[in-house]
């Protein structure tokens, strides 16, 4: 039951900012967006997560649209460190609920 | 900042052999999942506790079975190993206030032969 739909994959240029977008449009009002990226082989590393306002951190800032039926990641300077596989989440904010990961978007930043 | 830690981080094992997996929470993180990741695929939920009672379970076998301690450290044991069984096994941890985001560990990689 895949309930966001992310691209396959993106390249970027070293430097410049990358913008992922994430669609889920079935999102329900206690839903948050969670952002998780996976290194070759890494454990799921957590970026950021947010509920219906922008959110920004030290990695990346997260665009929720109004109706919140699609997100956009940015990282604001790509890095080489930076390639792995983004997923898009969403998921009640909850000890009971577990991430389902579905099929994220291969980032591979170019030099 | 302090981690999950995983231990052994690499295990091979032999088919129908038994497996036992150990997860160390962040410190003051009370709930566990863990997770499966098969060769070329996405993680995939196994199961997870809470206050050391199972709060949810995914596709996890019925070879497998899993425990939280009053150390709120976990132990995910695996019995009848399969060659299928080969993966990484991820522990998360999340803490008992705000959002709820999952931290990972670094996984226990597990090749059955």
């Amino acid at each position: 039951d895949a309930k966001t739909t992310q691209p396959p994959s993106m390249d970027c240029a070293e430097g410049r900012a990358a913008n992922l977008p994430c669609n889920h449009s079935t999102i329900s009002g206690n839903e948050y967006v969670y952002w998780y990226r996976q290194i070759h082989s890494q454990g799921p590393q957590y970026i950021i997560h947010g509920l219906k306002n922008n959110e920004t951190n030290e990695m990346a800032s997260l665009i929720i649209t109004e109706d919140r039926k699609s997100s956009t990641l940015i990282l604001p300077h790509a890095t080489l460190r930076d390639t792995a596989v983004y997923y898009c989440i969403v998921r009640v904010a909850s000890n009971d609920y577990k991430l389902s990961f579905g099929a994220g978007t291969t980032v591979t930043v170019r030099a | 900042a302090a981690g999950v830690i995983q231990s052994p981080r690499h295990l091979i094992k032999e088919k129908r052999e038994t497996a036992t997996l150990k997860c160390y929470p962040i410190p003051r993180h009370d709930t566990v999942y863990w997770y499966q990741q098969g060769p070329g695929q996405d993680p995939q939920f196994l199961i997870s506790f809470y206050e050391k009672m199972q709060s949810d379970k995914g596709s996890i076998p019925d070879r497998f079975s899993a425990q939280q301690f009053s150390d709120y450290h976990s132990e995910l044991n695996m019995s009848s190993l399969e060659l299928g069984d080969s993966a990484l096994y991820f522990c998360a941890s999340s803490p008992r206030t705000g959002d709820y985001e999952q931290y990972f560990g670094p996984g226990t990689r597990l090749t059955v032969t």
